[in-house]
Order: structure tokens, then C-alpha cells, then sequence
């Protein structure tokens, strides 16, 4: 029973390039979160989506950053014109449509470096 | 705006002792207070979870307190050991329909063999 995938665990961009960050929710997980966490910070909440739904997305930055979770394939979290302000990791969790039982599985995490 | 506050900011503790971490909340609306593990390099993990009808938790050594009158809660660590060395995290979960966490900033904590 795989739990959280998120891939690549590490990705190095330079300034202005594109980063596209991408999570396989647990089996039979159909919400998906994505938190970004800056060095010695908490993790801050970005987005919430279910299938083909962007639910709420109040901590994602206005411009540059966009989320995605199609009915097919993974959840894509997309940075384009990366600053160095945007290396950070950056987690995705995921939780079963119950919402009586919502506990949230993290993933391993990608870590973005912006050179 | 910080809705969840987390201290102290590292711990270090002796083995077999008790490490304590305290967390204090805003936001009435929270109805959820997870706490989490997080290793260097890996994810967080749940480790223990508490709801505010209920003012203590235990799970093997760990054990959550939650004081709802003044909005405060902790994580009990008894018996720590250095493989419990991690960075622990509380955090809240909104009531409604997103179901977001909001985390505290986290603590180190270090337990000397």
C-alpha cells in the first residue's frame, strides 16, 4: 500500500525557469493538499483540490503559482518564472473522501532550489 | 498573523525523560489538533491527535493535554528516547469544508543518549 509519492525530490531551477512539482495521492485518496515550508518555518498551506476542483487556494501566491489535479494523473503544483524566494519544500497530502475521518498523509517532499 | 503558536523553539532533554512542548491557539473555529513527526528530509507524519470535547490523549508514550477554556494544548513525551530526536510540529485543523491545517512554527528536540 503506497503511501504518498511525490516526484522529483529534488529539483534545482535558475531564476525565470519553470518548476513543476507532482504528487500521486494514496490509493482511494481523492483530496489533495499542497504546503510549502520555508527553512526553520511551519508548513503554510497553499492549496486544497479535489479531482478536476480547486476547493480553496487562499495561500496561494497570486501570480506565477498554479495547481491542477485531473481526473488522470498526478496533482501538479506549477511554479513558472521561479524567484530565489520560492526555494522552499514543498509537501503534498492527501485524505480520503471521508471527510468524518480526514487525517492527512504527507509526502516525502520536494525540495526546490532556485539558483 | 500566526494563528498557532509554538514553544520553545528547541529542546534538548536527557534520555528517559520527559520532553514537553506547548502550543496556544486564536481561532475557535479549530476543531481538530494534530500533532506531527518530521525527520530530516522526510515528510510529517501523524503521530498523535486530539479533539476539544476531550482533555487528554495518551498513545504509548506520547500524550496530548488540551486545555479548551484558554485555548492551549501540549504533547507529552515520556521516557524519550534518541531515536524521538525530531522536529515536532502541532497544528489545527479549520472546521467548514477545506479542512486546511494550520501548523505551529516547530520544535527541535534532541534527546542525549
Amino acid at each position: 500500500n503506497a503511501g504518498v509519492m511525490q516526484n522529483p525530490r529534488h529539483l534545482v531551477r535558475r531564476r525565470g525557469q519553470e518548476a513543476r512539482l507532482r504528487c500521486s495521492p494514496m490509493k482511494g485518496h481523492s483530496h489533495v493538499y499542497w504546503y510549502r515550508q520555508l527553512p526553520e518555518e511551519g508548513l503554510k498551506f497553499m492549496v486544497y483540490l479535489q479531482k478536476e476542483n480547486i476547493i480553496d487556494e487562499s495561500g496561494m501566491p497570486k501570480e506565477r503559482f498554479s495547481a491542477e489535479f485531473p481526473k488522470e494523473g498526478p496533482s501538479i503544483l506549477r511554479i513558472q518564472q521561479v524567484v530565489r524566494g520560492d526555494s522552499a519544500a514543498y509537501f503534498c497530502a492527501s485524505s480520503p473522501r471521508d471527510r468524518a475521518n480526514n487525517e492527512q498523509f504527507f509526502g516525502p517532499g520536494t525540495r526546490l532550489t532556485v539558483l | 498573523q500566526q494563528q498557532v503558536k509554538q514553544s520553545p523553539q528547541s529542546l534538548i532533554v536527557q534520555k528517559g525523560g520527559i520532553s514537553i512542548i506547548n502550543c496556544a491557539y486564536e481561532n475557535t473555529a479549530f476543531d481538530y489538533f494534530p500533532w506531527y513527526q518530521q525527520f530530516p528530509g522526510k515528510g510529517p507524519a501523524l503521530l498523535i491527535a486530539i479533539r476539544p470535547d476531550v482533555s487528554e490523549k495518551k498513545e504509548g508514550r506520547f500524550t496530548i493535554s488540551f486545555n479548551k477554556s484558554a485555548k492551549q494544548f501540549s504533547l507529552h513525551i515520556m521516557d524519550s528516547q534518541p531515536g524521538d530526536s525530531a522536529t515536532y510540529f502541532c497544528a489545527a485543523r479549520s472546521g467548514g469544508s477545506n479542512y486546511k491545517l494550520t501548523f505551529g512554527k516547530g520544535t527541535l528536540l534532541t534527546v542525549n543518549p
